[in-house]
């Protein structure tokens, strides 16, 4: 199977920025996803990587290394709104899609 | 809204008890997944169907049925579930299955196993 990591939980004030790390190792590489998902509610896509690099939408920018096996997502200006967990997810040489258990982020006043 | 539509949003049902998820997705797409969500746990893939067709069942135990009639429907018929079956199960559906697109999630199926 995949082995995907990610911290269980962060804090950081709002109109700070907050970097949340993945790790994988996985049987070929298809591209590397990240959703958003509030309390209740769908994940949602933010971002995708296949390439090396730094991909950036707005105040979010998520960063990919395959030789490394290593993926960042950061959250810029904090907004309150941005409380939620950040699912990472791989999808292998099968085309397969594996997640990672999720980082929730709290965002204090 | 995502343009996948599940229901019901909660369901409690008992251990003896039939009972179903359905849903529905209007992008045109021709995959389908049922994913289950448990507490502090990473996604688990159930079932794949690409073009009405299942191309994964991941381990999953009988009690838990999938049928995809169209591509456009899914289902998950359960029956004698057990307390730990107890999750969110999401629906999601891709362009294709075995291609880059992300996926699509409805918001869940909330289920509670007395």
């Amino acid at each position: 199977g995949q082995n995907i990591d990610q911290p269980t939980e962060m804090t950081a004030t709002e109109g700070a920025i907050v970097q949340i790390n993945c790790t994988y190792q996985t049987s070929g590489f298809n591209g590397l996803f990240w959703y958003q998902q509030h309390a209740g509610e769908a994940p949602t896509f933010l971002s995708y990587n296949v390439l090396d690099g730094l991909e950036e939408k707005g105040r979010f920018s998520s960063f990919l290394s395959r030789s490394k096996g290593y993926s960042y997502l950061l959250l810029k200006e904090l907004q309150m709104k941005d409380s939620a967990s950040y699912l990472c997810a791989v999808r292998d040489g099968d085309y397969k899609l594996s997640f990672g258990a999720g980082t929730t982020v709290t965002v204090r006043a | 809204e995502t343009g996948v539509t599940q229901t019901p949003r909660h369901l409690v049902m008992g251990m003896t008890n039939k009972k179903s998820l359905k849903c529905e997705q209007h992008l045109g797409h021709n995959a389908m997944y049922w994913y289950k969500q448990s507490a502090k746990k990473p996604l688990e893939l159930m079932f794949v169907y690409n073009f009405k067709e299942q191309t994964e069942n991941n381990s999953v135990p009988s009690r838990f049925s999938p049928e995809c009639p169209n591509s456009s429907h899914l289902f998950l018929h359960l029956h004698t579930l057990q307390p730990e079956d107890s999750a969110l199960y999401l629906c999601a559906s891709s362009q294709d299955y075995d291609s880059t697109g992300e996926l699509f999630f409805g918001e869940g199926s909330r289920l509670t196993v007395l």
